[in-house]
């Protein structure tokens, strides 16, 4: 199963809205609304942001959100904080697998 | 309170095995598709394996890279998850989470154990 495409970097001000992709195939993000989004900061366990495409765990800001369409997904930053900058990391369910993006690092300027 | 912690990772010389475990608390154990994600120092996350609740039939599935060389198991009894890795490789150091899957993907992780694979 091959990874999914995101870009490696993204950046933005404080206050600013920030979008990463991740780019699937019909066999992963296209073909299940099981996609998540997991924020990691240096030397800690990811964290989950986003599940299901679009849905907010418990303590997990309004600013994050996520969405779908066709074999991308998106997770989008609003009103970026310093505490934001981190490493994005999406995933997708596959049918015998699971399927994680390369990673993108969130630079807040 | 979801609790996963993980343990046994160490230091192994390449062609050696070693088994990690994985304590689970907080959620219903028994119904849980369990996985195992590992990232290698300074790398992206990568998937290694899941298994399926007893209900849904119990079996596992393996990222193709590893070539049958490890093992996911749990024991429902004990609310643990196992991962045995047998004929190690250098490329296996890494860091190894257990998560629990929901909607179709990690959702609460541990805090990961450290596994370097070197002569």
């Amino acid at each position: 199963q091959s990874a999914l495409t995101q870009p490696p970097s993204a950046s933005g001000s404080p206050g600013q809205s920030v979008t990463i992709s991740c780019t699937g195939t019909s066999s992963d993000v296209g073909g299940y609304n099981y996609v998540s989004w997991y924020q990691q900061h240096p030397g800690q366990a990811p964290k989950l942001m986003i599940y299901e495409v679009n849905k907010r765990p418990s303590g997990v800001p309004d600013r994050f959100s996520g969405s779908k369409s066709g074999n991308t997904a998106s997770l989008t930053v609003s009103g970026l904080q310093a505490e934001d900058e981190a490493d994005y990391y999406c995933s997708s369910f596959a049918s015998r697998s699971l399927v994680f993006g390369g990673g993108t690092k969130l630079t807040v300027l | 309170e979801v609790q996963l912690v993980e343990s046994g990772g160490g230091l192994v010389e390449p062609g050696g095995s070693l088994r990690l475990s994985c304590a689970a608390s907080g959620f219903t154990f028994t119904t849980a598709w369990m996985i195992w994600v590992r990232q290698a120092p300074g790398q992206g996350l990568e998937w290694v394996g899941r298994i399926k609740s007893k209900a849904d039939g119990g079996t596992a599935d393996y990222a193709t890279p590893l070539n049958g060389r490890f093992t996911i198991s749990r024991d429902d009894s004990r609310n643990t998850l196992d991962l045995q890795m047998d004929s190690l490789k250098n490329e296996d150091t890494a860091v190894y989470y257990c998560t629990w899957q929901k909607g179709g993907n990690p959702y609460s992780w541990g805090q990961g154990t450290l596994v370097t694979v070197s002569s």
